[in-house]
């Protein structure tokens, strides 16, 4: 069975450029995460899924990003426009259903460079 | 979301048994312990996770104070592979919240 898979792994633009980082979850979990990781730190959450609706966005820079899970299974961040701060890992990650007590899924991560 | 302290760093010998304590003092009856590792340039994976018993798998095992607030997650034999950052985390049941969140965890370093 397929894991979390995010695209691109590694992406480098210029500030003020903007970005999209891709994910698609686990076949059949409703839940999906959009989290960020600065070096040597652990991870942040940005948003939380449970099928289409983002139902915690509250730590997500509003002003500059933007996600969207359309029709419930993947999903796109957006950065627009990318600020030198911003240089990253964004990792996506997906859980069972609603109510789950299980284990998270982690992708990959996209490491964002902003110069 | 009820916090947990590890300590940043641990060393341990290859094929020695090595323990990573979790102090989790203000969790819930229905907060679930979960243990996730992170190896460098990959996203977390998950180790195991337990409520109140103490839990076994084929990754490590996990000891649940009868008091709840503290736990430890043992690796029988460490090799170089599990060099990795440990991350501890409560996570509430239904209607208690979803959210995953991750301190600083624990940096294992494993000696040859």
């Amino acid at each position: 069975e397929a894991g979390v898979v995010q695209s691109p792994r590694y992406k480098i633009i210029e500030k003020k450029q903007p970005v999209a980082f891709w994910c698609n979850p686990i076949s059949g979990h409703n839940t999906l995460y959009w989290y960020l990781q600065n070096l040597g730190q652990g991870p942040e959450l940005l948003i939380r899924y449970e099928n289409e609706e983002a139902v915690d966005d509250s730590q997500l820079p509003k002003d500059r990003f933007s996600a969207e899970r359309l029709k419930g299974v993947d999903s796109t961040l957006k950065i627009q426009p990318a600020e030198l701060g911003d240089s990253a890992v964004y990792l996506c990650a997906s859980s069972f259903m609603t109510g789950y007590t299980g284990e998270l899924f982690f992708g990959e991560g996209s490491r964002l460079t902003v110069l | 979301d009820a916090k947990t302290t590890q300590p940043n760093s641990m060393e341990s010998n290859e094929e020695e048994p090595v323990h990573l304590p979790c102090n989790h003092s203000t969790i819930s009856g229905t907060d679930y312990i979960h243990w996730y590792r992170q190896l460098p340039s990959q996203g977390p994976e998950y180790v195991i996770h337990g409520l109140t018993s103490n839990v076994n798998n084929r990754m490590a095992s996990l000891a649940i104070a009868e008091d709840r607030k503290s736990s430890t997650l043992i690796l029988h034999r460490a090799t170089l592979r599990d060099a990795a950052v440990y991350y501890c985390i409560l996570r509430g049941g239904y209607n208690y919240g979803q959210n995953f969140v991750f301190g600083p965890g624990t940096r294992l370093s494993v000696l040859p």
